[in-house]
């Protein structure tokens, strides 16, 4: 069945250093959308890529799907604390209206 | 406008019970999508239900269960409750279609002594 996996699995930095997650699928991609989970909270929606080679920002944050559709990566630019939490990929396979979580990274902060 | 609600927060049920998760979605929305996340993991998708009826569904067996009524809120059941079934439990609900986002509630956590 699909998988998607993360890497890391988890990252520590030091506030102000960069930080990236990376997102693989074992199969072809419709779409992807990232989510954050801050500790004891629920996912919240970051952002969703539909195109190849598609690249997003949000002011620090940079999204790329990869452009055979099966890899995707979240960097952000010189960390604060609050971007402590877990990094979830959820991909979404064409024909199917599941998404398959990835792995996910957790990232801390260090002030 | 209420985000999506989910109730109770927290339950603690005894193996063999059974156990029922109420989800009411974001208003606007139709369709409703359950989760199973345990502790350290990602996610895991165990159905999703639009216009009342299942439409697809992750591999979990048939002890999990589900309903949505016409206003378009949902319920997970949850029958002869297993230890491993201890984990938080995520209702997220969405417009219908393949590519629109996904507002997650808050989540039940539930943990089965």
């Amino acid at each position: 069945g699909q998988q998607v996996m993360q890497i890391p699995q988890y990252q520590h930095v030091q506030e102000g250093e960069d930080f990236t997650t990376y997102c693989n699928s074992s199969t072809t991609l419709s779409n992807i959308q990232w989510y954050k989970q801050r500790p004891g909270g629920h996912p919240v929606f970051l952002i969703q890529l539909v195109k190849s080679g598609e690249v997003k920002k949000q002011k620090r944050l940079t999204f790329q799907f990869g452009e055979a559709k099966k890899n995707s990566s979240l960097h952000i630019t010189a960390t604060q604390t609050t971007d402590v939490g877990t990094y979830f990929c959820a991909g979404h396979a064409s024909g199917t209206y599941k998404y398959i979580f990835g792995t996910g990274t957790r990232l801390k902060v260090l002030a | 406008d209420a985000g999506v609600t989910q109730s109770p927060t927290h339950l603690i049920k005894t193996r063999g019970q059974q156990v029922t998760l109420r989800c009411s979605p974001k208003s606007g929305h139709d369709t409703v999508s359950w989760y199973q996340q345990a502790l350290g993991q990602g996610p895991q998708f165990i159905f999703q239900y639009y216009e009342e009826e299942e439409r697809q569904r992750g591999n979990f067996p048939d002890r999990f269960s589900g309903h949505q009524f016409p206003n378009y809120s949902s319920e997970l059941n949850v029958n002869a409750l297993l230890l491993g079934d201890s984990a938080l439990y995520l209702c997220a609900s969405s417009l219908e279609g393949f590519n629109t986002e996904a507002f997650f509630g808050q989540g039940t956590r539930l943990t089965v002594v």
